[in-house]
């Protein structure tokens, strides 16, 4: 079983829409959680945290759920500027470890 | 500019040659990684430093030996590569545990293996 799974998509919508990616994770001991996006041909950038409490930033909300080990990531109104891959990553003391990536595409 | 500067950013060698890529960070970061990212798979950890001590080598074949010789700089030295070695080589470093401050990523090397 991998150690974190996304669903690669593509998930193709129309610009203002709502999207939503889901992640599971299989190590319960895992500590944190992020959402990392990556642009085509380029590197992962940290786009924002997850905490147990959830948490927004702007069009953008993250969710944990400990007890099903599964993240989500929420994004409204989506803009063309979001078309990226979208990577759910967890963190086991020392290291990240990475999800595959979901690939959204978003259209005029 | 991320902070995390990596050359070459492409790089086309023979099976037999010899190269390296080089990682710098000048953001006081005490960790440091290389990844390996090919198409459809999840960015696989290779190598880990910590204070320019190596504390992870993650069953990375020998043909790919990294080199840290201070907290700024990280090294992978490559040689006698395989074709399927052909991948995105992304460095990153982390100003401590990397839970609490995640990374920051190089723009990566292509690497293409002839």
């Amino acid at each position: 079983r991998k150690e974190v799974e996304q669903d690669p998509g593509p998930f193709n919508v129309p610009e203002g829409a709502t999207v939503a990616f889901n992640c599971t994770y299989s190590n319960s001991a895992s500590q944190s959680f992020f959402w990392y996006r990556q642009d085509c041909r380029k590197e992962p950038k940290l786009l924002m945290s997850v905490y147990s409490s959830g948490n927004e930033d702007g069009r953008f909300t993250a969710q944990l759920n400990r007890a099903s080990q599964y993240i989500s990531l929420l994004i409204r109104d989506s803009k063309l500027s979001d078309s990226a891959t979208y990577l759910c990553v967890v963190s086991n003391t020392d290291k990240l470890i990475f999800g595959t990536g979901t690939r959204l595409q978003v259209f005029p | 500019e991320t902070g995390v500067t990596q050359t070459p950013r492409h790089l086309v060698m023979g099976m037999t040659n010899k190269k390296s890529l080089k990682c710098e960070q000048h953001l006081g970061h005490n960790a440091m990684y290389w990844y390996k990212q090919s198409a459809k798979k999840p960015l696989e950890l290779m190598f880990v430093y910590s204070l320019e001590e190596r504390v992870e080598n993650n069953s990375v074949p020998s043909r790919f030996s990294p080199e840290c010789p201070n907290s700024s700089h990280l090294f992978l030295h490559l040689h006698t590569l395989q074709p399927e070695d052909s991948a995105l080589y992304l460095c990153a470093s982390s100003q401590g545990p990397p839970g609490l401050y995640g990374y920051t990523f190089g723009s990566g090397t292509r690497l293409t293996v002839v």
